[in-house]
């Protein structure tokens, strides 16, 4: 079955520092999405990468997918305060499951220190 | 609009007794999906609705759970006798499914379960 592997756990960072997760799947995706989740509060989605290769950006944030759509990173440059949370990604290929039924990573839970 | 809306915000229960849980999607939505999440952990998937297929239950942990989809809108998430490792936030999400797939979750606010 689909396999899904977010690195690190948990990052501690000094504010400015910059900040990657990495998402890594066993098998070839058909799309994957990333959230974030304040602490208290629930997933929200963040971007939607479909293209072998895609590479989007979001003021600090930076999305890749993988050229062979098999794994994927979110990068934020110069952390601030404000970025501190647990970021999901959310990988969705053809599992032999409910098309639409993301499996949800783990999660990278990052905190910043001022 | 309105988001997705979940009911209660927190439920506390005594071990044993059955619980209901409630969630409203986004109007229009027609996928929706229950998660559970234990304390600093990830989200752990537990039912999918969409349209009038067939839900899928491949992340209900055990008998004890169940869920139903009325007329395509509202949702209920029962737990029966229920046990302390029940205890969690439960998140609903719904999305607009479209052909394309890859379709954006939309989550509630969550509902706080403790069980004593």
């Amino acid at each position: 079955g689909q396999q899904v592997m977010q690195i690190p756990q948990y990052q501690h960072v000094q504010e400015g520092e910059d900040f990657t997760t990495y998402c890594n799947s066993s098998t070839t995706l058909s799309n994957i999405q990333w959230y974030k989740q304040r602490p208290g509060g629930h997933p929200v989605f963040l971007i939607q990468l479909v293209k072998s290769g895609e590479v989007k950006k979001q003021k600090r944030l930076t999305f890749q997918f993988g050229e062979a759509k098999k794994n994927s990173s979110l990068h934020i440059t110069a952390t601030q305060t404000t970025d501190v949370g647990t970021y999901f990604c959310a990988p969705q290929g053809d599992y032999g499951g409910s098309q639409g039924n993301l499996i949800f990573g783990k999660g990278t839970k990052l905190s910043v220190k001022p | 609009g309105a988001g997705v809306s979940q009911s209660p915000s927190n439920k506390v229960t005594e071990k044993g007794k059955d619980v209901e849980l409630r969630c409203d999607p986004i109007s229009g939505h027609t996928a929706l999906y229950w998660y559970r999440q234990s304390l600093g952990q990830g989200l752990e998937f537990l039912i999918y609705f969409q349209g009038n297929s067939a839900p899928d239950k491949s992340g209900l942990p055990s008998d004890r759970f169940s869920a139903e989809r009325t007329g395509g809108s509202v949702s209920t998430l029962t737990i029966q006798r229920t046990q302390q490792e029940d205890s969690a936030v439960y998140l609903c999400a719904s999305s607009l499914v479209t052909s394309g797939g890859g379709e954006t979750q939309y989550f509630g606010p969550g509902t706080r379960l403790l069980v004593l």
